[in-house]
């Protein structure tokens, strides 16, 4: 069966430092890899995609994910954290065999000032 | 292009009441989830449709349930509502994957229904 592990219920890191957030997922077929942010009392927002090709992708605010195949890990990253950065961030994997889409627990990053 | 609506965004309940939520989706998007977020449990997936026909099903109860109309537009219904319903309701629109270049199938959400069972 399909599945995303967020293994870090919270990631704390100063204002300035890099981020990262994990993910690892497990599928049958090939997947296609989200991730998501969500502000308090906001639905979640589309950050970025892996669908196939270069392994590190880009997306909005900054932020980049480098996707692993050989270790089935999707980690989300940032060179230099800011504080609006601070929110819930999850992990989505779409397996293209049945459409199904399952997202990760989430992670809730906090950066310090 | 104007984003994912739900209403209500606040919703009341007491237990055994029945409500209903609605979604319009992004124009052009024939595809629409839900799903029940709380912090206990994180994001669960209710049910996703499509082109009016249920094309992907949660491990919820029959006491939910959902339809998509044929402007796209969903509703999802919960009859005898209880306590452990009290949740922030998502919907989320997108293209099938591959409907559009490069598209995988991304879901863009709107802000959700808070529904409150008392």
């Amino acid at each position: 069966a399909q599945s995303v592990a967020q293994p870090e219920d919270q990631v704390n890191v100063a204002e300035g430092n890099p981020l990262t957030v994990k993910c690892t997922y497990s599928v049958s077929g090939n997947p296609y890899l989200f991730w998501y942010v969500q502000y308090p009392n906001r639905g979640l927002q589309f950050l970025l995609k892996y669908i196939t090709g270069d392994n590190l992708v880009k997306g909005s605010y900054g932020f980049e994910a480098e996707f692993n195949k050989s270790q089935t890990s999707f980690h989300l990253k940032k060179p230099s954290a800011l504080v609006s950065d601070s929110a819930l961030y999850f992990c989505a994997v779409r397996d293209n065999r049945d459409d199904k889409i399952i997202f990760g627990k989430g992670t809730r990053l906090h950066i310090l000032p | 292009k104007a984003g994912v609506t739900q209403t209500p965004r606040y919703l009341i309940k007491t237990r055994g009441q029945q409500v209903t939520l609605s979604c319009s989706p992004i124009s052009g998007h024939r595809s629409v989830s839900w799903y029940q977020q709380t912090p206990g449990q994180g994001l669960q997936f209710l049910f996703e449709y499509f082109s009016e026909t249920q094309r992907n099903k949660g491990n919820f109860p029959g006491r939910f349930s959902g339809r998509q109309f044929s402007n796209s537009r969903s509703e999802m219904n919960v009859s005898t509502l209880e306590l452990g319903d009290s949740a922030l309701y998502l919907c989320a629109s997108s293209f099938p994957p591959g409907a559009t270049s490069g598209g995988a199938g991304e879901q863009f959400f709107g802000p959700g229904t808070r529904l409150t069972v008392l």
